[in-house]
């Protein structure tokens, strides 16, 4: 089993709509959530973090933290052809004796495509 | 504020060749992270550091691979002999400890070893 898995898409929604992105990661003691967006041939870029179960909004985005069920999940309210990218979910497994020293395992990343 | 710099941004090479890929981290970072991207594997990590000290090096794939931090504003990724299985993006990220815990990347090396 990996340790952050994603569905890797493409997933696809029109112009305006709300896109549901997914993470489910192995290590229960994670501490910490990351979401970055990747455009193609660009380096990820931070868009939300989340340490707490439930939601945190930021703008159109929202991430969705639930730790019982080891879920992380992005919404994209109104989506516009730029958000078409890449999606990384990162998990930080936490500072267990404090040796984790912030390090981040990514899943594979999930493609989104935001047509007109 | 200059971002983490990496060079080369492309390298081209042959099988057998030695090749240096090189990371200057944000200033008054003190964690550095190498990570290494493929379709078929993602983002993977390499190895990291803390305080110029290597952390963790297990997800360096081979003693082909050496990573070196002498100060806090410079590192290097060695492969030595370079194989075609290493042709990848080469992302260098860096972080201050005790923020929140984002990386910041820097724009990547793309490697390619024929």
């Amino acid at each position: 089993q990996k340790e952050v898995e994603q569905n890797s898409g493409p997933l696809s929604v029109p112009e305006g709509a709300i896109a549901s992105l997914n993470c489910t990661y192995s290590d229960r003691g994670s501490q910490s959530f990351f979401w970055y967006r990747q455009y193609s041939g660009k380096s990820p870029e931070l868009i939300m973090f989340i340490y707490s179960n439930g939601d945190k909004e930021d703008g159109r985005f929202t991430a969705q933290l639930n730790k019982a069920s080891q879920y992380v999940s992005l919404l994209i309210r109104d989506s516009q052809p730029s958000d078409s990218a890449t999606y990384l979910c990162a998990v930080n497994p936490g500072d267990a004796g404090g040796t984790s020293y912030g390090k981040l395992t990514f899943g594979q990343g999930t493609i989104l495509t935001v047509h007109p | 504020d200059a971002g983490v710099i990496q060079s080369p941004r492309h390298e081209v090479t042959e099988m057998g060749q030695e090749v240096t890929l090189r990371c200057k981290p944000i200033s008054g970072h003190n964690s550095l992270f190498w990570y290494r991207q493929t379709m078929m594997r993602g983002l993977e990590l390499l190895i990291y550091f803390n305080n110029n000290v290597p952390i963790d090096d297990s997800g360096m794939p081979e003693d082909r691979f050496s990573a070196k931090m002498p100060n806090a504003s410079f590192s290097t990724l060695k492969i030595q002999p370079s194989e075609p299985r290493d042709s990848a993006v080469y992302f260098c990220a860096s972080r201050r400890q005790g923020d929140t815990g984002e990386l910041f990347f820097g724009e990547g090396s793309r490697l390619t070893v024929l």
